[in-house]
């Protein structure tokens, strides 16, 4: 079975620019992660999702940030207009969450560097 | 809301040498718990997690960690740690499956040969 899958890998970037990243998560998982990873801040929670349904999307920095998950099967989180500051490795990570065996372990992408000049 | 804090930024230890990384969570009822590595590059891949049951839980490559509830710890283990150990290390915590799940600020493991 294919892991989470995230594109693009890297992103290079013009301040002010938009930038959307995409994560496929594991077929059949219902709970969706969306993760920063910084030096200075560390792996920070940006939103998660039950069921496509945005539950906490109290890490979100700034009104800059939307995502968004239409299906079971996809999500794009959206940076419109990017800043420097921005620059960070984001990490989309899927889990079942269900009854009948459902521990909430994380299976995370390979993570979508994103550069902003 | 939980909270997880991982003391040590940076540890170093000998090949061969016994390791254990320390975690202390915040929460008021069972949490969930996880500890995942990163290696440079990579995404996090998930050692071992807790949430019920034998309070000494074992995991992939070795590693076993032990959920305290008087101490509020899940510290991670390795009786003998080998060079590919080096890497980043998180602690995790949830309030339940379908909860959220914040991670602590790391542990970096150096291997010293």
């Amino acid at each position: 079975d294919a892991g989470v899958i995230q594109s693009p890998r890297h992103e290079v970037t013009e301040m002010g620019q938009e930038v959307t990243l995409r994560c496929k998560p594991i077929s059949g998982h219902n709970s969706l992660f969306w993760y920063r990873q910084t030096m200075m801040r560390g792996l920070e929670l940006l939103i998660y999702f039950n069921n496509n349904v945005p539950i906490d999307d109290s890490g979100m920095p700034e009104d800059r940030f939307s995502a968004k998950m239409p299906n079971a099967s996809f999500s794009t989180l959206k940076i419109q207009p990017s800043e420097p500051r921005d620059s960070a490795v984001y990490f989309c990570a899927s889990s079942w969450s269900g009854t009948g065996g459902g521990t909430g372990e994380l299976f995370f992408g390979e993570g979508s560097r994103l550069t902003v000049l | 809301a939980q909270s997880v804090t991982q003391p040590d930024i940076h540890i170093t230890v000998s090949e061969g040498a016994s390791l254990e990384l320390r975690c202390n969570y915040s929460y008021g009822a069972t949490p969930y718990l996880f500890w995942y590595v990163q290696s440079p590059g990579q995404g996090l891949q998930l050692l071992l997690k807790y949430f019920s049951g034998d309070t000494l839980v074992q995991g992939i490559k070795g590693f076993e960690a032990e959920f305290k509830r008087s101490q509020s710890s899940f510290n991670l283990r390795k009786p003998s740690v080998h060079w590919s150990d080096a890497a980043e290390y998180f602690c995790a915590v949830g309030a339940s499956s379908a909860s959220k799940i914040i991670f602590g600020s790391g542990t970096r493991l150096s291997i010293r040969p």
